[in-house]
C-alpha cells in the first residue's frame, strides 16, 4: 500500500526566502513521486516528478525535489520565494494495485509568502 | 492540446434538481477521474475509469452519484437530487497507462446548492 504525508498545513514565508514544503510517503513498491501546485481558483498543475532516474529533480518555476529513500522523503524547495508562489501544494506517490493507475495525494500544504 | 476540459465552471442550483458535470479529457488517456475538493475534506476520489469502463467507484458518496464514459473523449458525472453539503470543486483528471505519467486536471467546476 502506498500513503503521502505532508508536514504542515500551512507554511509562512517572507518573500525571497528559502521554501522548503515536506513529504514523506510509504510504498511497497519503488515510488514515482510527485509534487503538484493548485493556484487560487485552478487545478492541479504538476510541477515535477520522480521516476527513478536522477534523485535531484528540476521541476517548473524555479523548484525542485530531491528523493532520499532511505528518509523516505521527497520534500520540496525553492531557494527564493516570490509572491507568486502562493498556492497550496501536494505531494503524490503513484502505486500500481490490480493494474490500474492510482496516485495517492496528501493532505496538501498552503504556503504563503508575504513582503 | 487543450487540456483537460471541464464544463460548467461553476453551477449553482437549487436543492433537489439535477446536476450534471461534463468532462473532455486530453485525446490518447485511458483513464479518467473525478475528484471532489472541499476544505473539510480535502481532495477525495470519486471514481475512475480505464477505457471507457468504471474501475472504482467506492468514493462516491451516496446513490444520488452517478459516473458515466460514454465513449473515450467524453464523461459526465451526475448528481440526483442535489444537496446543500454536495457544494464542493469538482475536478476532472485524465492520464495515460503507467505509473509515471501522473495526471493532467481540469480547471474544475464550483458547485454551490442552495
Amino acid at each position: 500500500a502506498q500513503s503521502v504525508t505532508q508536514l504542515g498545513s500551512h507554511v509562512s514565508v517572507s518573500e525571497g526566502a528559502l521554501v522548503l514544503l515536506r513529504c514523506n510517503y510509504s510504498s511497497s513498491v519503488p515510488p514515482y513521486l510527485f509534487w503538484y501546485v493548485q493556484y487560487p481558483n485552478q487545478g492541479l498543475q504538476l510541477l515535477l516528478k520522480y521516476t527513478s532516474a536522477a534523485t535531484l529533480v528540476k521541476g517548473i518555476n524555479g523548484f525542485e525535489a530531491e528523493f532520499k529513500k532511505s528518509e523516505t522523503s521527497f520534500h520540496l524547495t525553492k531557494p527564493s520565494a516570490h509572491m507568486s508562489d502562493a498556492a497550496e501544494y501536494f505531494c503524490a506517490v503513484s502505486g500500481v494495485s490490480g493494474g490500474y493507475n492510482k496516485l495517492i495525494f496528501g493532505a496538501g500544504t498552503r504556503l504563503a509568502v508575504h513582503p | 492540446d487543450a487540456g483537460v476540459i471541464q464544463s460548467p465552471r461553476h453551477e449553482v442550483t437549487e436543492m433537489g434538481q439535477e446536476v450534471t458535470l461534463r468532462c473532455k479529457p486530453i485525446s490518447g488517456h485511458d483513464y479518467l477521474f473525478w475528484y471532489r475538493q472541499t476544505m473539510m475534506r480535502g481532495l477525495e476520489l470519486l471514481i475512475y475509469f480505464n477505457n471507457n469502463v468504471p474501475i472504482d467507484d467506492s468514493g462516491m458518496p451516496e446513490d444520488r452519484f452517478s459516473a458515466k464514459m460514454p465513449n473515450a473523449s467524453f464523461s459526465t458525472l451526475k448528481i440526483q437530487p442535489s444537496e446543500p453539503r454536495d457544494s464542493a470543486v469538482y475536478f476532472c483528471a485524465s492520464s495515460s497507462s503507467g505509473r509515471g505519467h501522473g495526471y493532467t486536471f481540469g480547471s474544475g467546476t464550483r458547485l454551490t446548492v442552495v
